[in-house]
């Protein structure tokens, strides 16, 4: 168990549909990465928050957004949902130093219908 | 821009072979280097990673690793495999920067046969 709590675990919506996906970060973790895995993408790197703040953001569609909130809990909001949407979406979380590891969560699947 | 290449997308060993999973990544700038696996239907776990100094780095569950800057590889090894080390295994790059953001290559499936 990472310390890292993704809900839900399933997701099944259908094309152009609204969801969210939640994270708690470690205890203490101030920095939280979303990440996507699929077949034809394999593992990306979405977005990433510090203590609030947007810190980086990578190919994260438009449609897409994220937010951190006090406290520190974050949630990915994907909207107008394509059947390119599915995927694993994965949470992780760090204290954000040098060379720190990451800690991921479960994930969450999505399929989009 | 970062890029990290894992040539092989499946390894297939015999119980108590000796494994080699190979990566080679590409950077303008310094970067730590991590490997990470994936059971069926979990997040990842760190392996092991490298910062700096020895080139040789020791992970969980005797896996270790090296680094090579002038071929820009960091492959990973293990003497002897389990049934058990069946899994997706992940290279992943992160610069120096002020995200420390993972960029990760396209993983190999190791699968461990009696």
């Amino acid at each position: 168990d990472s310390g890292v709590t993704q809900t839900p675990k399933h997701l099944i919506t259908a094309t152009g549909q609204r969801v969210t996906l939640r994270c708690s970060p470690r205890s203490g973790d101030l920095s939280v990465y979303w990440y996507q895995q699929s077949l034809d993408q394999g593992l990306q790197f979405l977005i990433q928050y510090y203590n609030g703040e947007e810190r980086a953001k990578g190919n994260i569609l438009e449609r897409f957004s994220a937010q951190q909130f006090p406290d520190l809990h974050s949630e990915l909001n994907l909207s107008s949902l394509e059947l390119g949407d599915s995927a694993l979406y994965f949470c992780a979380s760090s204290v954000l130093s040098s060379g720190s590891e990451q800690y991921f969560g479960p994930g969450t699947r999505l399929t989009v219908t | 821009a970062q890029s990290v290449t894992q040539l092989d997308s499946q390894v297939p060993v015999f119980e108590e072979a000796p494994v080699e999973l190979r990566c080679n990544y590409s950077s303008s700038v310094s970067v730590y280097l991590f490997w990470y696996v994936q059971y069926p239907n979990q997040g990842l776990q760190l392996l092991l990673k490298y910062l700096s100094g020895s080139t040789l780095v020791k992970g969980i569950n005797g896996f270790e690793a090296e680094f090579n800057k002038s071929q820009t590889s960091f492959h990973l090894r293990k003497p002897s495999v389990h049934i058990s080390d069946t899994a997706e295994y992940f290279c992943a790059v992160s610069e120096m920067d002020s995200s420390y953001k993972l960029i990760f290559g396209s993983g190999t499936r190791l699968l461990v046969r009696p």
